[in-house]
């Protein structure tokens, strides 16, 4: 299966900050088959952004995602006081969809 | 607004069978292209997608809980439901049943997500 690593664990930003996530394959998922989703404490994830670049329904342009192959981004433009939570990404290349580990972004 | 809600026992006991189902609303689990499943996360494993179904009946399983995990559907009720044996500690979980995007591709990320039941597996 693939196995997706994120980095950093955690990020540690003020509100305004630009915040860059990644996000590792370990094979090449292509340029479609990569998702992101934001955790809020005590929610269930919600989908961000899905085909690497897409965004999801209601999703705000502040979020952007890139990448292809093995390597992808999450950026976050200006981060807002909601924008403070858990971020996983989640490959569907190919069975089993894998998840992964997560990165925290938290207020500085 | 498709809705999804889960229910189960919130303890079992190990060795037991988990059952858990997923009502849906605001909209139809016999819709074309959407396919339903579960996803699981703990703290020790994060997020893993256990299983998946389509109205068809054809169903999609994580092979390292294949032996031991059913998926099933009822149309008429709208819901769909998820049956594990012979659970461990390792089982504990939120777990959450899910819609898919809706290309028709049995591999398609997550969109819409029930808010999740605890599971505790604990004699």
């Amino acid at each position: 299966e693939i196995v997706l690593t994120q980095s950093p664990g955690t990020l540690s930003l003020s509100p305004g900050e630009r915040a860059t996530l990644s996000c590792r394959a370990s094979q090449s998922v292509g340029s479609r088959y990569l998702a992101w989703y934001q955790q809020r404490p005590g929610r269930a994830p919600r989908l961000l952004m899905y085909g690497s670049s897409t965004r999801a329904t209601g999703i705000p342009d502040r979020f952007s995602g890139s990448g292809s192959g093995t390597d992808f981004t999450l950026t976050i433009s200006s981060l807002e006081p909601e924008d403070f939570a858990v971020y996983f990404c989640l490959q569907y290349a190919s069975s089993p969809r894998t998840f992964g580990q997560g990165t925290k972004v938290d207020i500085k | 607004q498709v809705l999804l809600q889960e229910s189960g026992p919130g303890l079992v006991k190990p060795s037991e069978t988990l059952s858990l189902t997923c009502a849906v609303s605001g909209g139809s689990i016999s819709s074309s292209g959407f396919y339903w499943g579960w996803v699981r996360q703990s703290p020790g494993k994060g997020l893993e997608w256990i299983a998946s179904i389509y109205h068809s009946g054809n169903t999609y399983y994580n092979p390292s809980l294949k032996s031991r995990v059913t998926i099933s559907a009822d149309t008429s009720k709208n819901k769909f439901s998820l049956r594990m044996t012979s659970v461990t500690a390792a089982d504990t979980a939120m777990y959450y049943c899910t819609r898919d995007l809706g290309s028709g591709w049995s591999e398609e990320a997550f969109d819409v997500w029930g808010q999740g039941t605890k599971v505790t597996v604990s004699a």
